[in-house]
């Protein structure tokens, strides 16, 4: 069965320093993947997508996220962490079922960032 | 403002009662789904509409409903609440099955009490 799993429920880091949150999914194909970011008290954001070609893709709020085949993941990271960051990141994995597009959702990463 | 709305905010209610959210997709968006957010149990799927029929169903109660409008707007129906029914309920809406990722409201906080 399709899963997706997001080894780290919380996550603290400083104000500044570079960020990596994990994703790895299982799916016999390559998936649709995304990252989306809810800040407490808020719904969810689509923060990047990958559906095919570059690996490497870029998004909004100075995020970015590698897809690595090999690995069967799909990492999201952050050069230089603000405070404004800190809120539960998902990642998503979309894949075809049943002649339908179906997403499951991981299970979140809190990020906390400390001055 | 993401384009999905979510009615009413904040709601409040007694075990055994039954209560109706409402959802407005994006402008253009024929998909809506239906999530429940919990402490315990995170982010769980409910159930899927495109155009007005049912897409998809995933973890929803049988004391749970919704439908899709012509006019493409989304009620979820909880009936018989109980005080586990506590959570966020989101809306979220995709143009089609969800490939280019999903637009989410903001959510009805539902309180059983």
């Amino acid at each position: 069965a399709q899963s997706v799993t997001q080894p780290d429920i919380h996550i603290t880091v400083s104000e500044g320093a570079s960020l990596e949150l994990r994703c790895n999914y299982s799916y016999g194909a390559t998936p649709y993947l995304f990252w989306y970011v809810q800040s407490p008290g808020q719904g969810l954001q689509l923060l990047l997508k990958y559906f095919s070609g570059d690996t490497l893709v870029q998004g909004i709020k100075g995020f970015e996220a590698e897809f690595k085949r090999s690995q069967s993941s799909f990492n999201l990271r952050k050069p230089s962490v603000h405070w404004s960051d800190a809120a539960e990141y998902f990642c998503a994995v979309g894949f075809h079922s049943g002649g339908y597009q179906k997403v499951t959702f991981g299970t979140g990463t809190k990020l906390q960032v400390i001055p | 403002d993401s384009g999905v709305t979510q009615t009413p905010k904040h709601l409040i209610t007694a075990t055994g009662q039954r209560v109706t959210l409402r959802c407005s997709p994006r402008s253009g968006d024929l998909s809506v789904y239906w999530y429940q957010q919990s402490l315990d149990q995170g982010l769980q799927f409910l159930i899927q509409y495109y155009n007005g029929e049912e897409r998809a169903k995933g973890n929803i109660l049988e004391r749970f409903s919704a439908q899709q409008f012509p006019d493409l707007h989304s009620e979820l129906n909880l009936s018989s609440l109980e005080l586990g029914d506590s959570a966020l309920y989101f809306c979220a809406s995709s143009v089609g099955g969800g490939s280019y990722g999903y637009t989410f409201g903001s959510g009805t906080r539902l309180t059983v009490v």
